[in-house]
């Protein structure tokens, strides 16, 4: 069964600051990986996805994956205080899968 | 955008009634759709995948008998908490990829807080 571990946190940065949220994935044969931001009583939004090792920014996110450490991160540059959300980490369940695994969620707090 | 709603966003119930919670994708078609729980601090974990057409397919665990989905159209899927008991309090969530979509394309509802008393 494919475990997505992530730290819980609480991660707290200062506004203006990188935050830095990682995940580690067991499934080594896992190809797609997905970032989702979840605000307190809401459902989850995609914030990013990568499916190549290195590195691919969007805005501010920068995602990067390292298959050979099963590791995928997230980089939030210059941190804003609507930042502050849970994010997980989600890998598909199985090649080419819509269902997800998700991990526990990082609980990250931007401090004005 | 896509969108997937749920109905209704937030239930109270008794203890022992069974509750239906609707998912629908507004603008797309979805022959499947996905049912996730999540508990308070916890990580959404899905409970089942909807198949519009045939039988819904159950995670390990989840109780076919007691979470009844049906998907009675291509943009439609419901989830119905039989005889539901305060345990089965939780954050209920569905997701929907369209049928036309990738991977990166799958969109949740807003959720259904149910609380059972």
């Amino acid at each position: 069964q494919k475990e997505v571990e992530q730290n819980s946190g609480p991660l707290s940065v200062p506004e203006g600051a990188i935050a830095s949220l990682n995940c580690t994935y067991s499934d080594r044969g896992s190809q797609s990986f997905f970032w989702y931001r979840q605000y307190s009583g809401k459902s989850p939004e995609l914030i990013m996805f990568i499916y190549s090792n290195g590195d691919k920014e969007d805005g501010r996110f920068t995602a990067q994956l390292n298959k050979a450490s099963q590791y995928v991160s997230l980089l939030i540059r210059d941190s804003q205080p609507s930042d502050s959300a849970t994010y997980l980490c989600a890998v598909p369940s199985g090649a080419g899968s819509y269902q997800l695994t998700f991990g526990k969620g990082t609980k990250l707090s931007v401090i004005p | 955008g896509a969108v997937v709603s749920q109905h209704p966003s937030r239930v109270i119930c008794k203890s022992g009634t069974s509750v239906k919670i609707e998912c629908r994708s507004l603008d797309f078609q979805a022959t499947t759709m996905f049912w996730y729980r999540q508990f308070p601090k916890k990580s959404l974990m899905l409970m089942a995948t909807s198949n519009e057409g045939s039988k819904a397919t159950y995670e390990q665990g989840v109780e076919k008998d007691k979470f009844l989905i049906n998907h009675a159209s291509l943009t439609l899927s419901t989830l119905t908490v039989t005889s539901a008991h305060p345990e089965d309090s939780s954050f209920y969530i569905c997701s929907a990829p369209p049928d036309a979509g990738s991977l990166e394309t799958q969109y949740f509802g807003p959720g259904t807080r149910l609380l059972v008393l």
